[in-house]
């Protein structure tokens, strides 16, 4: 399809375990961007990346979350050694380029914690 | 902390009626963003509104952008029961452009056949 992709749709771990969610954005999107929603809340924003600049990571909850984009194609977020407070859907989004463009979500990730 | 204060946190309307929801803020947006989103799914752009004062309208749904640009309101004319779902608003504040997204607690909308 022509929309975001983002996988797995399901996550379950137990807790310590690191997870590594994917996510492809839109062809031709320059802008990606990683939101956390826990269950019945807003999105909160985690990080952005935009072309070859460096990424604002200033919505990352703590050290254990990073994010990298290879090719300033596909995205990948992992957190490491998992608690049970990371459980919450992940979503992506991407926008062609940056500026005040509206941002298309993919489904999200729900990740669940053990 | 929280920016944008969205309301009604829920609404339980009949179908064929008129629905309306807003978000303020004490801070300018540049853009206001407003997104559906259904159980499972990620959120679904409706309306994008650029400049202050604008009036927007996308079948049903039609949206502003408050002329302080402090605050946006969106309405649902003739809900039918598809409507269901939670609307978001959101919105670039003034000095993030093109970076996060400030998103409302979103409005919980139910619609009775």
């Amino acid at each position: 399809g022509a929309g975001v992709s983002q996988s797995p749709s399901n996550k379950v771990t137990e807790k310590g375990k690191d997870v590594e969610l994917r996510c492809d954005p839109i062809s031709g999107h320059t802008a990606l961007y990683w939101y956390r929603q826990s269950l019945g809340q807003g999105l909160e924003f985690l990080i952005y990346f935009q072309g070859n600049s460096a990424p604002d990571k200033s919505g990352l909850p703590s050290d254990r979350f990073s994010a990298e984009r290879t090719g300033g194609s596909v995205s990948t977020l992992t957190i490491q050694r998992t608690q049970q407070e990371d459980s919450a859907v992940y979503l992506c989004a991407s926008s062609y380029r940056d500026g005040n463009q509206p941002q298309h979500f993919g489904d999200g990730t729900r990740l669940s914690i053990l | 902390g929280q920016q944008l204060n969205q309301s009604p946190q829920s609404m339980f309307i009949q179908e064929g009626e008129d629905v309306s929801m807003n978000c303020t803020s004490s801070s300018i947006f540049n853009t206001w963003l407003w997104y559906k989103q259904d159980p499972g799914e990620g959120p679904v752009l409706l309306i994008a509104l650029y400049k202050a004062g604008e009036l927007t309208s996308n079948g049903r749904l039609t949206a502003q952008f408050g002329i302080t640009r402090k605050d946006s309101f969106l309405n649902i004319s003739a809900s039918i029961p598809s409507d269901v779902g939670i609307y978001f608003c959101a919105g670039y504040l003034r000095g993030t452009s093109g970076s996060r997204l400030t998103f409302g607690e979103g409005t919980q909308l139910t619609v009775n056949p």
